[in-house]
């Protein structure tokens, strides 16, 4: 199993533009889950999905979109990149809908510059 | 505001003496805690957890203390080791949102020789 793979691993983007960051998981996981890591803050909930076409809204879901057709896949879409977007995005997944109980595994991050 | 808090950014200790990173938290509704620890350039991974009708829960040489009066625990890492150098992230969640857990900011953790 290659476990949570996330996509790309760095990125650049200048205000306004737009792009999506990619997650797929092979272990077959129900939740999965989007965070960004900044510095003092810790890791923040931005969405998360219980199931293929459920999606939620966490903490500080402004500014992103997510979508979960597939089980496997789970991909966060910057619609107009903003500098406070800088930030690392990890994504995460676990076996059940409730990551109390099951695991979360963690995806390796991306880490997004915005200009 | 932060429901969850490490108030300490680092923290130093001998290799071989016990670690202590300490967590707070603010709602009183939190009924389950986690620790995650995280390498440099790495995704977290799960720790330990504990669930709030408990006041200690041990696995190896990890132990998370819960003092819900104080709204308080505590990670004790016996003996500590160089790999424990990492960041450590105390997680709350609520039992009536399951699926959202809250991190605090982390505490970055060296073990010196």
């Amino acid at each position: 199993n290659a476990g949570v793979t996330q996509t790309p691993k760095f990125q650049v983007l200048k205000t306004g533009q737009s792009m999506t960051l990619q997650c797929a998981q092979d272990m077959n996981h129900e939740y999965m889950s989007w965070y960004r890591q900044d510095p003092g803050m810790g890791l923040r909930l931005i969405h998360y999905s219980v199931g293929a076409g459920i999606t939620d809204q966490g903490e500080v879901p402004n500014g992103y979109n997510v979508s979960r057709s597939t089980t496997e896949d789970f991909p966060l879409r910057l619609l107009s990149a903003a500098p406070s977007q800088t930030s690392v995005y990890f994504c995460a997944s676990s076996y059940g809908q409730n990551p109390r109980r099951d695991t979360q595994y963690f995806g390796p991050g991306t880490r997004l510059t915005v200009l | 505001d932060q429901q969850v808090k490490q108030n300490s950014p680092s923290l130093s200790v001998q290799e071989g003496r016990i670690s202590i990173l300490n967590c707070d938290y603010t709602n009183s509704m939190f009924d389950y805690f986690l620790w995650y620890k995280k390498y440099p350039a790495e995704g977290p991974t799960f720790l330990i957890s504990i669930s709030s009708i408990k006041d200690k829960n041990e696995d190896g040489r990890f132990t998370v203390f819960l003092n819900k009066s104080a709204k308080h625990l505590s990670l004790h890492i016996v003996p500590s080791q160089p790999g424990d150098s990492a960041v450590y992230f105390c997680a709350a969640s609520l039992y009536s949102s399951a699926s959202k857990i809250i991190f605090g900011s982390g505490t970055r953790l060296s073990i010196r020789p």
